[in-house]
C-alpha cells in the first residue's frame, strides 16, 4: 500500500535551515509529481511547492521562494525539502503529498513538525 | 495566490444535505476543471474526497458529490452522518503553475 513517511522536523532559531525528508514505498516513485504542503498550528492548509517526477519542473508558493528548495532521489524513493532562513511563521506542521500532477493529492504523510522559535 | 474562500463553520442535523461553497477566481476554480476536495480530522492528515471537480477515489462514499459553477465550486454531503464531522478543504491548481487552498470550513454534526 501506499506510505509516506515524513521525518526531519523539530526546533530551530530563526535564521536556521532544516532539511525535511519524505520516504515513499507502495508505488513507482518515479512516476509521479509530489508535493509539500503545510499547515500552521489551528490553520488551514498552505501548498509550499511541487516537484515533477523527473525533478525538472518545480515551482513554490510566493511565501517560501528563495528560501526553500524541493529536490528529490528517485533511486532512494525520496522527496526533500531544504528551509533556510527560517522565520517564526514557518512554523508549522509539513505534510508531503503524492499527485498525478499538482492539481490534485490523493495521498498524504502523516507531517512532520517544524517549531521556528528563539 | 490569495486563498480561496470557503465559509467558516456548516452544521446540519444527522440525514441532512449541506452544501460547502469555495469561491475563487477565473486564475484558478474558472479557468481549470482541477478543483478537489480534503477532509482532515482532528490531528490527522487530509484524505482526498473529491478531485477533478465531481470525481469521487475509489472508497470515497457516494453521499459526497461536487460542482462547480463559473468561480465557484461546492462540496454537498448527503444523509449527513456524525462521522462527517470534520474540516473540509477546497483547492485548484492556478494559472501561475501552483495549488491554491481554500481556508476551511468546519462542519458540525448536531
Amino acid at each position: 500500500q501506499v506510505q509516506l513517511v515524513e521525518s526531519g522536523g523539530g526546533l530551530v532559531k530563526p535564521g536556521g535551515s532544516l532539511r525535511l525528508s519524505c520516504a515513499a514505498s507502495g508505488f513507482s516513485f518515479s512516476d509521479y509529481y509530489m508535493s509539500w504542503i503545510r499547515q500552521a498550528p489551528g490553520k488551514g492548509l498552505e501548498w509550499v511547492s511541487y516537484s515533477s517526477n523527473s525533478g525538472s519542473y518545480r515551482n513554490y508558493a510566493d511565501s517560501v521562494k528563495g528560501r526553500f528548495t524541493i529536490s528529490r532521489d528517485n533511486v532512494k524513493s525520496s522527496l526533500y525539502l531544504h528551509m533556510n532562513t527560517l522565520r517564526a511563521e514557518d512554523t508549522a506542521i509539513y505534510y508531503c503529498g503524492r499527485g498525478r500532477f499538482l492539481e490534485l493529492l490523493d495521498y498524504w504523510g502523516q507531517g512532520t513538525l517544524v517549531t521556528v522559535s528563539s | 495566490q490569495s486563498a480561496l474562500t470557503q465559509p467558516a463553520s456548516v452544521s446540519g442535523s444527522p440525514g441532512q444535505s449541506i452544501t460547502i461553497s469555495c469561491t475563487g477566481t477565473s486564475s484558478d476554480i474558472g479557468g481549470y476543471n482541477y478543483v478537489s476536495w480534503y477532509q482532515q480530522h482532528p490531528g490527522k492528515a487530509p484524505k482526498l474526497l473529491i478531485y477533478d471537480v465531481s470525481n469521487r477515489p475509489s472508497g470515497v462514499s457516494n453521499r459526497f458529490s461536487g460542482s462547480k459553477s463559473g468561480n465557484t465550486a461546492s462540496l454537498t454531503i448527503s444523509g449527513l452522518q456524525a462521522e462527517d464531522e470534520s474540516d473540509y478543504y477546497c483547492s485548484s491548481y492556478t494559472s501561475s503553475t501552483s495549488l491554491v487552498f481554500g481556508g476551511g470550513t468546519k462542519l458540525t454534526v448536531l
